[in-house]
């Protein structure tokens, strides 16, 4: 089935380390996201990318990296610079057409000890 | 800039009652605005996309309603039943693979 795959679906982080999170996606979808979801909160974009080697940064990008050498895949890596990476990050992917549907992955949540 | 605000965050209902969900943006400039359900500890999963040209979208006991010029949009559910528990997130899709995201509406259905 076409989809969305995040994973892991749980991690935990000491302080000080740097995670990725893995987004893959079978849609065929030029354009992918990631968005951070806290409590009470609506999703706050932190990047973005249209085409594969070429990403923009979202609302709050920092203490986050990306990298885009796939079309199908589109990890995030939280650094040590994120002051407070505790959170449920989704992954999304739409065509690059203005009437274009979006999905989500199922999630990832991270939790720093 | 773009925001999208939905009343109310939180709404208990019995088990069979019709109800709406309201979801407004300030912005008219839109391509599509989509509905989505979150279940806890999961993603959002689509319920109903409406095109800009469109004024409603049909699936199942699920009606949605589009007023691009009021900035309006309402997500009408029939006959509710417990499984329907979840909460209701709207988004707006502007230029530019640009989305707006409201803070969603925690449903209850009391069975």
């Amino acid at each position: 089935d076409g989809g969305i795959t995040q994973s892991p679906k749980y991690l935990f982080r000491k302080e000080g380390q740097n995670v990725t999170l893995s987004c893959e996606q079978n849609l065929n979808h030029d354009a992918m996201y990631w968005y951070r979801q806290d409590p009470g909160q609506g999703l706050r974009l932190i990047y973005y990318s249209q085409i594969v080697n070429d990403f923009q940064k979202g609302d709050i990008a920092e203490g986050y990296s990306v990298s885009r050498e796939k079309k199908e895949s589109f990890p995030l890596t939280v650094t040590s610079a994120q002051k407070n990476p505790t959170a449920f990050y989704l992954c999304a992917s739409s065509t690059t057409s203005s009437a274009g549907e979006l999905f989500f992955g199922e999630g990832s949540r991270l939790t720093v000890l | 800039k773009q925001e999208v605000t939905q009343i109310p965050a939180a709404l208990s209902v019995p088990e069979g009652e019709n109800l709406v969900l309201n979801c407004s943006f300030t912005d008219s400039a839109i391509y599509n605005l989509q509905w989505f359900r979150q279940d806890p500890g999961k993603g959002l999963t689509s319920l109903l996309l409406i095109q800009s040209s469109q004024r409603e979208q049909t699936s199942g006991r699920l009606n949605a309603s589009l007023d691009k010029s009021s900035g309006r949009s309402t997500l009408y559910i029939a006959a509710s039943q417990p499984g329907d528990s979840a909460t209701y997130l709207c988004a707006v899709r502007r230029g530019g693979n640009q989305f707006y995201f409201g803070t969603g509406t925690s449903l209850t259905v009391i069975p």
